[in-house]
C-alpha cells in the first residue's frame, strides 16, 4: 500500500527566502507518480508540480522545484523567493497502485510567509 | 478554459437525510474523482469514474455512491447522513485514466450535518 508522510505540521519563512517542505513516501510499485498541491484558506486544491518515478530530471515549475531522491524515497518541494500569497497548506500526494489511479495524500504542511 | 465546477458551495442537512453533490469536469476530461476532507482526517479518496463507469472505490460505506453522466459530469450521493459526514467534498478531473496526469480540483462543497 502507498503511504505519504509529511513530518512538518507548520513552517515559517521570511518573504523572498526559499523554503523546503518535506515529503517521504513508501510504495512497492516500480512506476509511480508524486504530486504537490497547494490549498489556500478558501479551500480549493491547486496543482503545483509532478514527478514521475522514471523521470531523470527533477521537476521544476516556475518558483517550484521538486528535490526527488528516489533511493531515499523523498520528494521535497522547494519554493524559491517566497511571497505572501504562498501562505497555505501544502499537500504531497502519490498516485495509487497501477489501475487504481486515486491519490494518497499526506497530512499537509501549513506554510506561513512572514513579511 | 473553465475549471472544475462544483455545486452547491455549501449544503446543510440533518442526520438521516440524503445529500446530492454535483461536479462538472474540465472540458475534455473524462475521469472524475471524489475526495472527502474531514477535519482531522485529511483527504480521503471516495470514488473514481471514467467513461461513465466506476473504476475504483475508497474505504467508505455503500451509502456513499455516485454516477457519471454521458457528458462526463458526475454526482455524489450520500444517504442516511451521519454527523461524521460533515466535511469538504472535493471533486477532481483528469484528461483520461492515465495515472501520470495531474488531477485538477474544484473549489469543493462544504457539507454540514446538524
Amino acid at each position: 500500500a502507498q503511504k505519504i508522510t509529511q513530518t512538518q505540521p507548520g513552517m515559517f519563512v521570511q518573504e523572498k527566502e526559499a523554503v523546503t517542505l518535506d515529503c517521504t513516501y513508501d510504495t512497492s510499485d516500480q512506476s509511480y507518480g508524486l504530486f504537490w498541491y497547494k490549498q489556500p484558506s478558501s479551500g480549493e486544491m491547486i496543482f503545483l508540480i509532478y514527478q514521475g518515478s522514471y523521470d531523470e530530471q527533477n521537476a521544476t515549475e516556475g518558483r517550484y522545484s521538486l528535490n526527488f531522491q528516489k533511493a531515499r524515497k523523498s520528494a521535497n518541494l522547494v519554493i524559491s523567493a517566497s511571497q505572501l500569497g504562498d501562505s497555505a497548506m501544502y499537500f504531497c500526494a502519490m498516485r495509487g497502485t497501477t489501475g487504481a489511479n486515486n491519490l494518497f495524500f499526506g497530512t499537509g504542511t501549513r506554510l506561513t510567509v512572514i513579511p | 478554459e473553465a475549471g472544475v465546477t462544483q455545486s452547491p458551495t455549501h449544503l446543510i442537512k440533518t442526520r438521516g437525510q440524503q445529500a446530492t453533490l454535483r461536479c462538472s469536469p474540465i472540458s475534455g476530461h473524462t475521469s472524475v474523482y471524489w475526495y472527502q476532507q474531514a477535519l482531522g482526517l485529511g483527504l480521503q479518496f471516495l470514488l473514481w469514474y471514467d467513461e461513465g463507469e466506476e473504476r475504483n472505490r475508497g474505504n467508505f460505506p455503500p451509502r456513499f455512491s455516485g454516477r457519471q453522466f454521458p457528458n462526463y459530469s458526475s454526482e455524489l450521493n450520500v444517504n442516511a447522513l451521519e454527523l461524521e459526514d460533515s466535511a469538504l467534498y472535493l471533486c477532481a478531473s483528469s484528461p483520461d485514466g492515465a495515472s501520470n496526469q495531474p488531477q485538477h480540483f474544484g473549489d469543493g462543497t462544504r457539507l454540514s450535518i446538524l
